[in-house]
């Protein structure tokens, strides 16, 4: 089981990016997916989950900002990125979550994204 | 949210001994409680979940307990590569969230 990251860099505020995550051996459309983010120096937090059915649900600091969407025909996580504030600035990386479940059994190296003027 | 309480924030051990790490839920999450650890380079590591089940693959030498909102990861026989950073995680319910962290470093 692999997943990783891609997509990361340094933007201004007000602006977007979109992430990837490539994952491989595993049933990528059977499995929950999400991403969580570390500032820098902090701890883990959590921002989104995608489901093996496509739903999706967000932490509040993220919502109506942050769209979580899934390829399985491609086997990609993506998580794109809107109106960034500085606070967004954080390593961020995507997990797998085992069967009916919530805890992440897999995890990226994370990519960061650094959002200043 | 349920937020989550961790200490200590820093422990300090020697190879050999053990060690407890504690995470209280500020309600209740039943057993769901996951246990990482993060190492510079590696990628963070799923050790226990449902607050006491050990994923495949870790040292019988971790463990996790529970009673009622508090639950502690148990280090046994510290090895050096166990020194790193620890985090909680409750799996219960939206928002998914994780404690402070405790770094655990080498006396």
């Amino acid at each position: 089981v692999q997943v990783g990251e891609s997509g990361g860099g340094i933007v201004q505020p007000g602006q977007s990016l979109t992430l990837s995550c490539s994952a491989s051996g595993f049933m990528f459309s059977n499995h929950g997916m999400h991403w969580i983010r570390q500032a820098p120096g902090q701890g883990l937090d959590w921002v989104a989950h995608i489901s093996s059915s496509d739903g999706t649900v967000y932490a509040d600091a993220v919502k109506g900002r942050f769209t979580i969407s899934r390829d399985n025909a491609k086997n990609t996580l993506y998580l794109q990125l809107n109106s960034l504030k500085s606070e967004d600035t954080a390593i961020y990386y995507c997990a797998r979550s085992d069967y009916a479940s919530y805890y992440f059994d897999y995890w990226g190296q994370g990519v960061m994204v650094t959002v200043s003027s | 949210d349920v937020q989550m309480t961790q200490s200590p924030f820093n422990l300090a051990a020697s190879p050999g001994e053990s060690v407890s790490i504690n995470c209280k839920a500020s309600k209740s999450i039943s057993k769901y409680l996951a246990w990482y650890q993060q190492k510079p380079g590696k990628t963070i590591k799923l050790l226990i979940y449902d607050g006491s089940t050990l994923q495949s693959g870790i040292p019988s030498r971790f463990s996790g307990s529970r009673s009622g909102t508090d639950f502690t990861l148990t280090i046994r026989r510290l090895e050096p590569e166990d020194f790193g950073l620890y985090y909680c995680q409750q799996h219960n319910e939206y928002p998914f969230t994780f404690g402070s962290g405790t770094k655990l470093e080498i006396k």
